[in-house]
């Protein structure tokens, strides 16, 4: 169980346009979900978190309205990067944390975002 | 502030035994992950420590010192497939994930 899927995988679009990111849990209910960005040979960087039912709070410098997230249900969390710039192009990866449940953090396959 | 140290590289031979340190200091202590994840993927669970002492599971095992701070994730038999990057995070008084920077381990056959 604990299963975690994201979509799109891999999504390409040009500078300007808006790119939306889904982030589900399969088989359990997630009261918390994460956004991170990873850059290549970094290490995860936390965006935000997402409460269901709440605005999400984001991490000191990451524009709230650049990222637009939405945690509408307990199983679903959307990340949209709004007018994306080629600086945006990133390994973007949710996680969602079980309810009521310990403080593991399970992780979707990640988003892979270029911006050309 | 809020601190988690890691190596930033290992090498190791396919077959031997490497240990992974992870020292940390934050505001609080409620766990200590170690997920591992390999290049161009999300990182995969390993393990949770979140009392003193080691936590073996197969070739992987984990240990935990509170009082200094400290974790290793201490690989056996090492194979191929475990060159990948090693992520300590922990869990802080506020409940959320503090994530070291994580190691880079390269096997060498």
């Amino acid at each position: 169980g604990a299963v975690v899927s994201q979509h799109p995988s891999r999504v390409i679009c040009k500078s300007g346009t808006s790119v939306k990111i889904e982030c589900r849990s399969l088989d359990f209910q997630a009261t918390t979900m994460f956004w991170y960005r990873q850059f290549p040979k970094q290490s995860l960087m936390l965006m935000a978190t997402s409460n269901e039912g709440s605005k999400a709070t984001y991490e000191q410098g990451v524009e709230k309205d650049k990222f637009l997230i939405n945690h509408a249900s307990l199983t679903l969390s959307t990340l949209t990067v709004t007018s994306a710039h080629p600086e945006d192009s990133s390994f973007y990866i949710c996680s969602a944390r079980r309810q009521g449940a310990d403080y593991e953090q399970y992780f979707g396959p990640g988003t892979r975002l270029t911006v050309t | 502030g809020q601190n988690i140290d890691q190596p930033t590289e290992m090498t190791a031979t396919e077959g031997a035994i490497v240990q992974i340190n992870c020292t940390y200091q934050t505001s609080g202590f409620n766990g200590l992950f170690w997920y591992q994840q390999h290049a161009g993927e999300a990182p995969t669970f390993l393990s949770y420590n979140v009392l003193d002492g080691l936590e073996e599971k197969g070739r992987f095992s984990s240990f935990l010192s509170r009082s200094k701070g400290y974790s290793y994730l201490l690989l056996k038999e090492l194979q191929m497939k475990d060159s990948a990057s090693y992520l300590c995070a922990v869990v802080d008084s506020n409940y959320q994930l503090i994530w070291g920077a994580g190691t880079k381990l390269i096997i060498k056959p």
